[in-house]
């Protein structure tokens, strides 16, 4: 089955510096590609997502670039503020027997120091 | 019958209409998950519920009524909805409410409301 595996799991940046998490997949069937955001407390929220078919998409301060052929995907935040603290989850779409659904990564704990 | 099916598939209804929208799932999973997906956004978590009970509600309006009758069983109720809740409506579920535990979705519901 798929497996996604998510790097680092810790990743501590200055205040107004770039983040960068990555994320590899294992089933080349995937074709959606979400990111969540879950601050302390909180159930994740969906931040960005990418399709197969799109190699980048940006949204302000947050983009994501995928490459199909090595089979990864990552989140790219600039100009970091404190409120990015949060705990970051990739996933990856998967299609079998019982329709579409969703593997995720294990989550990247980011701390944004002021 | 097997995985996540939703009935219907298309829905049209007027702003003063009630309609309730149908998830039913045949994997014997215990959580279930409303999300709305609507043009050129990312999928907003609607309700969870986990064991017949509710455990999430993201600040949903109320026009928007879930109910679980039983583990393989989610509706979603609508009355006097806007023309701004146009959008797919997904049903999904998991073995258990773990945010990581692989999520399966139905194929939507196409809701247009006039």
């Amino acid at each position: 089955g798929e497996n996604v595996e998510q790097h680092p799991s810790t990743l501590s940046v200055q205040e107004g510096d770039s983040a960068v998490i990555k994320c590899t997949y294992s089933d080349s069937a995937s074709n959606y590609f979400p990111w969540y955001k879950q601050e302390l407390g909180k159930r994740p929220q969906l931040i960005i997502d990418i399709r197969s078919n799109v190699g980048e998409k940006k949204d302000q301060r947050i983009a994501v670039t995928l490459n199909k052929t090595a089979k990864h995907f990552s989140l790219h935040i600039t100009e970091t503020q404190p409120e990015d603290s949060a705990v970051y989850f990739c996933a990856a779409s998967i299609k079998d027997n019982y329709g579409q659904n969703f593997v995720f990564g294990p989550g990247t704990r980011l701390s944004v120091l002021p | 019958e097997t995985g996540v099916t939703q009935t219907p598939r298309h829905l049209v209804m007027g702003m003063t209409n009630k309609k309730s929208l149908k998830c039913e799932q045949h994997l014997g999973h215990n959580a279930m998950y409303w999300y709305k997906q609507s043009a050129k956004k990312p999928l907003e978590l609607m309700f969870v519920y986990n064991f017949k009970e509710q455990t999430e509600n993201n600040s949903v309006p109320s026009r928007f009524s879930p109910e679980c009758p039983n583990s393989s069983h989610l509706f979603l109720h609508l009355h006097t909805l806007q023309p701004e809740d146009s959008a797919l409506y997904l049903c999904a579920s998991s073995q258990t409410g773990g945010f990581t535990d692989t999520q399966y979705f139905g194929p939507g519901t196409r809701l247009t409301v006039l």
